[in-house]
């Protein structure tokens, strides 16, 4: 069985604070992908990146990057000089190949509140 | 339109009531899926579908949840006698290609209310 585990269920910070978070996972499969979604109040989730399992180079995208730790089965996100629009609710989710192609696993989401 | 676009956005049933939820992907892609929101919650997969073939329906949560895209394109998620614990909100998804190896778009959802 496949699950994401994302154990801040809200962070308040205050504007130009950096602020991560943290996800972790549990899959029996050696092959799998990782992401990142933001789900702002008006409810479609944005995707923000996607990892395979293969690939353990951090990335950056402006003020925004991640930290993929295969040996201890994390894939954190940092935000950078926070801003108050990046108050939203964000996911973690994997998903596995093989049998269960097409399928997500998300975790319950890290509500984040920037403050100016 | 260039999103997901899901209707209606809310929804008030009463309990026992049959509904309709309606998503019109991006497109040209070849992926759907549905998944289920509960308040407070991440969302969980319901159903994926290649074009008209629902090729994974193992999260539907009972025989009442039924879901259809005949055509390839939209895709229908039909709830019958709905009941109390049905009251989530229901996403759509689609991608170009590879189910969720690629990036996949999301609808604003369609909130159910089952009252």
């Amino acid at each position: 069985a496949q699950k994401v585990t994302q154990a801040q269920t809200e962070i308040s910070v205050v504007e130009k604070e950096d602020v991560t978070l943290d996800c972790v996972y549990e899959t029996r499969d050696t092959t799998y992908y990782l992401f990142w979604y933001k789900q702002p109040p008006s409810g479609e989730l944005v995707f923000l990146i996607r990892r395979n399992s293969f690939d353990e180079q951090n990335e950056i995208s402006g003020r925004y990057s991640w930290n993929f730790q295969k040996s201890t089965s994390s894939f954190n996100f940092t935000i950078t000089a926070s801003q108050v629009v990046d108050s939203a609710v964000y996911f973690c989710a994997l998903s596995e190949l093989g049998t269960n192609a097409g399928k997500s696993t998300f975790g319950d989401g890290t509500t984040l509140t920037v403050k100016p | 339109g260039a999103g997901v676009s899901q209707s209606p956005r809310y929804k008030v049933a009463k309990r026992g009531q049959d509904v309709a939820l309606r998503c019109d992907p991006i497109s040209g892609h070849v992926s759907l899926f549905w998944y289920q929101q509960a308040l407070g919650q991440g969302p969980e997969f319901l159903t994926y579908f290649q074009n008209e073939a629902q090729l994974d329906k193992s999260g539907l949560p009972s025989d009442r949840f039924f879901a259809e895209r005949p055509e390839g394109s939209v895709s229908t998620l039909k709830i019958q006698r709905t009941q109390q614990e049905d009251s989530a909100v229901y996403l759509c998804a689609s991608s170009s290609g590879r189910p969720m190896n690629t990036e996949a778009f999301f609808g604003q959802g369609t909130r159910l209310t089952v009252v």
